[in-house]
């Protein structure tokens, strides 16, 4: 079993739909990152929380440490947010560094 | 500034044949990652670099595989003797130090390898 899980593996909504994207960890983390990645492979850091709630223009990210779960959401969504979403949890640990552990990606089709 | 610049973009190259795959971190940045995005698969960590130092080579998946880095800057992702599976998309981060878990991660745009 992974110890990060993501759901939906994938998700087709209509321009202006809200959207959510969850992940479930199964141990104690230092960091939670959600990560975007567009055909052709650059991956871009959205979010890094270990708490609470960060906001970035249409993308919400909120992380709650008891339940182990955490959520993406994009507000009015466009076209152009069509992509694979990722989330990566870290551990702090002297001889790992930050070094990430990776869901299975969550592939977004936002359709005109 | 300048990002995590990876090179090359993309490497064919036949069965048994060494590569070396080039990260160039931001400035600065002393923690290095190395990642692998095999076709279909998920994102899976290689080796950790802190400076100089790889004090977590777990991910490396066979002793074919190795990696350096030098000045505490630079470093080159070796594949000795490759084998089909080894094709996959290589992809370097780097970060201000370990942070503790707290530092984001910039990602290079990845070397694609194909093995024939």
């Amino acid at each position: 079993k992974n110890e990060v899980e993501q759901s939906p593996q994938n998700l087709t909504a209509q321009e202006g739909e809200f959207i959510t994207i969850n992940c479930s960890y199964s141990v104690g983390i230092s960091a939670l990152h959600w990560l975007q990645q567009h055909p052709g492979g650059g991956i871009v850091s959205l979010f890094m929380l270990s708490s609470g709630k960060k906001k970035h223009g249409r993308l919400i990210a909120t992380i709650n440490i008891q339940e182990k779960h955490s959520s993406l959401h994009i507000t009015a969504s466009h076209p152009r947010d069509s992509a694979v979403y990722i989330c990566a949890v870290s551990f702090s640990e002297e001889t790992s560094g930050s070094r990430l552990t990776f869901g299975e990606g969550t592939q977004l089709t936002v359709n005109p | 500034g300048a990002g995590v610049s990876q090179s090359p973009s993309n490497k064919v190259t036949e069965k048994g044949k060494d590569v070396e795959l080039r990260c160039d971190p931001i400035s600065g940045h002393t923690a290095l990652y190395w990642y692998r995005q095999s076709l279909g698969q998920g994102l899976e960590f290689l080796i950790y670099f802190q400076g100089n130092s790889a004090p977590d080579k777990s991910g490396l998946p066979s002793d074919r595989f190795s990696a350096e880095r030098t000045g505490g800057s630079v470093s080159t992702l070796t594949i000795q003797r490759t084998q089909q599976e080894d094709s996959a998309v290589y992809l370097c981060a780097s970060s201000l130090g370990s942070g503790g878990g707290h530092q984001p991660q910039h990602f290079g745009d990845g070397t694609r390898l194909s093995i024939l």
